[in-house]
């Protein structure tokens, strides 16, 4: 059953509390993103890579880590240093021949 | 910075009628032009690319680009309740930025019984 997994579907954060988000996929794509989306506004890129142990900044990259030790894990960490960290959270990927970017189910950070 | 405007709605539209969403984008290099349905609390799923002026149809779905004006617009014939959702626009970031998206906000579609 091939497809992009984002887990937890929903997470907790406590102040100064840094947390993992993990999103893997099984589709043998290349690239991989990290979104984040708030209520009524479209997604604004995090990071992205396109090749293993290689990553970019996205336009709101600043408070938020990355690595990509695997083709198919992109975990991506909510630091301390996001102050506004409540979103939805999505990570989407596509073979490096394609331009079209499918999307997991997405993971809901709420802070406590 | 690149733009992708569309207008945030929301759009009601009665069922078995066309709905017509728009976008404009404000880099003249991207080459690439997507759609996007996102139900409430879901995540995106692809509803049509569209690389080339003109119209591009799939079933109940029609993309128009116009690459002079900026502009590319998503046709929805025979709308159903189904198809109450937020559109997205996504745009490629041209010869330079292929590997990024850029998306706009998003049009809110009810299709009214």
């Amino acid at each position: 059953d091939g497809g992009i997994t984002q887990s937890p579907k929903y997470l907790f954060r406590k102040e100064g509390q840094n947390v993992t988000l993990s999103c893997e996929q099984n589709l043998n794509h290349d690239a991989m993103y990290w979104y984040r989306q708030d209520p009524g506004q479209g997604l604004r890129l995090i990071y992205y890579s396109q090749i293993v142990n290689d990553f970019q900044k996205g336009d709101i990259a600043e408070g938020y880590s990355v690595s990509r030790e695997k083709k198919e894990s992109f975990p991506l960490t909510v630091t301390s240093a996001q102050k506004n960290p409540t979103a939805f959270y999505l990570c989407a990927s596509r073979p490096l021949t394609q331009e079209t970017q499918y999307f997991g189910p997405g993971t809901r950070l709420l802070v406590l | 910075q690149k733009e992708v405007e569309q207008n945030s709605g929301p759009l009601s539209v009665p069922e078995g009628a066309i709905a017509s969403l728009n976008c404009t984008y404000s880099d003249r290099g991207s080459q690439s032009f997507f759609w996007y349905r996102q139900y409430s609390g879901k995540s995106p799923e692809l509803i049509m690319f569209i690389y080339s002026n003109g119209d591009k149809e799939d079933g109940r779905f029609t993309a128009q680009l116009n690459k002079a004006s900026q502009y590319v617009s998503l046709l929805i014939r025979d709308s159903q309740p189904s198809d109450s959702a937020t559109y997205l626009c996504a745009v490629n970031g041209g010869i330079l930025g292929n590997e990024k998206l850029t998306f706009g906000t998003g049009t809110r579609l009810t299709i009214i019984p």
